[in-house]
């Protein structure tokens, strides 16, 4: 089984200061790595993914992540943020038996302030 | 990619009655997902659609109150049933092309039951 834990439930940061976000994955077999991004009233928008390479991830908006296996992590970070940011993250991992199973942290809530 | 459209976008309903939502992809995809997110929590997966056959529910949910249909490779219906207030949730609706892609999620479907 999977599991995903997002550390922070919230995070303020101020406007151009940088970020962030912790996820810190469980699983028992090999699996890919995703954030996505929920805007207010939106649907789940992919930031960017980790399916194998480089552990370095850049995704769009000015985000990147990491993919730390030792510490089975996948941390989100932003050098300068801005009040658009303003959103909800969520980690999210799938393992690579299944390309039906995907498994969603609790989020986190940024909050910029200006 | 893909483009997904959900209707309803947003309903008030009473309780005791159901609502059907609606998935209409742009394109032909092999796996279609209904999920729920109740009030500032995360994604929880109810069932993956089926093309031709029943859909497959997560624990917890059950066919009875969440009959889905997928009369074909682009389109899907998630209905609630005797609903009450407990179902007042944001329901999603995402498709994935195959293992290690991400799924991409439609706007949502705000439910509210009084």
């Amino acid at each position: 089984a999977q599991s995903v834990t997002q550390l922070d439930s919230q995070v303020p940061v101020f406007e151009e200061a940088p970020v962030e976000l912790r996820c810190n994955y469980s699983s028992s077999v090999s699996v890919y790595l995703f954030w996505y991004v929920q805007y207010p009233n939106q649907g789940l928008q992919l930031l960017l993914k980790y399916l194998s390479g480089s552990t370095l991830v850049k995704g769009i908006n000015g985000f990147e992540a990491e993919f730390n296996k030792s510490q089975t992590s996948f941390h989100l970070r932003k050098p300068s943020v801005h009040i658009s940011d303003t959103a909800e993250y969520f980690c999210a991992v799938s393992p690579y038996s299944s390309a039906s199973k995907i498994i969603f942290g609790s989020g986190t809530r940024l909050s910029i302030r200006p | 990619s893909a483009v997904i459209s959900q209707k309803p976008s947003r309903d008030i309903c009473q309780r005791g009655t159901s609502l059907t939502i609606q998935c209409q992809v742009d394109s032909q995809v092999t796996m279609m997902f209904w999920y729920r997110q109740q009030p500032g929590q995360s994604l929880t997966l109810i069932a993956t659609a089926n093309q031709g056959s029943e859909a497959t529910y997560e624990s917890g949910f059950v066919i009875d109150k969440f009959p889905i249909s997928r009369p074909n490779l682009t389109f899907s219906t998630l209905t609630v049933s005797n609903m009450s207030p407990e179902d007042s949730s944001i329901y999603l609706c995402s498709v994935n092309f195959g293992r290690g892609y991400e799924q991409y999620f439609g706007p949502g479907t705000r439910l509210t039951v009084t």
